[in-house]
């Protein structure tokens, strides 16, 4: 089974409006971690939010929040305001297990969502 | 400010050649990482180091062997190159257990691997 589940291939919205690009994770783990990474044209990796599975509160940085649903198993990554630099692909990631813990920081990726920006 | 650095950053080589991947940080991490990238299959984890002297299978270790002689340094090898092996590599590092509230792991900018 898929641990990490982005069910988008593509995603395309208009430029200062908002998107959730959607991810739903598989773990029996009490204590894991979700990340999102963006991923431009140029090819890096840019790690963008973290929501950690005892958070109680949704994680936010800048435009970007993270809509936790730990009973759905889903961890959305919603963008406000887009802008045309927001156009790259986007992975949904999750390390298994707590940061000191025997998963050894290692994270699973998901197939990733590529989004586009229009003017 | 170098963080993860990969070389080389673009290759090509022959069915049954082989080559060494290298990968250095400067931020002092524990954990170090090479991940692979596929198109429609993200990215797969080949090979990690929890330390020095120590390495670890990850998803797809097949073809690949890594060694971590220093801290600072992984390194992932090909010794014998098939074009399934045509991909993006990612070296990545993380912080470990010491001092870090995330996890979140440092990304070099990839190497890209064609083989014919």
């Amino acid at each position: 089974a898929q641990k990490i589940t982005q069910t988008q291939p593509g995603m395309f919205v208009q430029e200062k409006e908002a998107v959730t690009l959607d991810c739903t994770y598989d773990t029996s783990d009490q204590s894991y971690g979700l990340f999102w990474y963006k991923q431009p044209s140029s090819g890096e990796m840019i790690f963008l939010i973290y929501q950690g599975s005892y958070d109680e509160q949704n994680a936010t940085e800048g435009r970007y929040s993270l809509n936790f649903q730990k009973a759905r198993k889903s961890a959305n990554l919603v963008i406000s305001a887009s802008q045309l630099g927001d156009s790259a692909m986007y992975f949904c990631a999750m390390r298994e297990g707590g940061i000191g813990g025997t998963s050894y920081g290692k994270l699973t990726f998901g197939q990733g969502t590529i989004l586009t920006v229009h003017p | 400010n170098a963080g993860v650095t990969q070389t080389p950053k673009f290759r090509v080589l022959k069915t049954g050649q082989s080559m060494t991947l290298l990968c250095a940080q400067d931020m002092n991490h524990e954990y170090m990482y090479w991940y692979r990238q596929d198109p429609g299959m993200g990215l797969r984890l080949i090979h990690y180091s929890v330390g020095e002297g120590t390495t670890a299978k990850g998803e797809v270790p097949d073809g690949y062997n890594v060694s971590r002689l220093k801290k600072q340094n992984f390194l992932l090898g090909l010794e014998s190159a098939a074009p399934s092996q045509t991909s993006v590599y990612f070296c990545a590092s993380s912080r470990g257990t010491s001092g870090s509230s995330t996890g979140e792991l440092f990304f070099g900018e990839g190497s890209r691997l064609t083989v014919l």
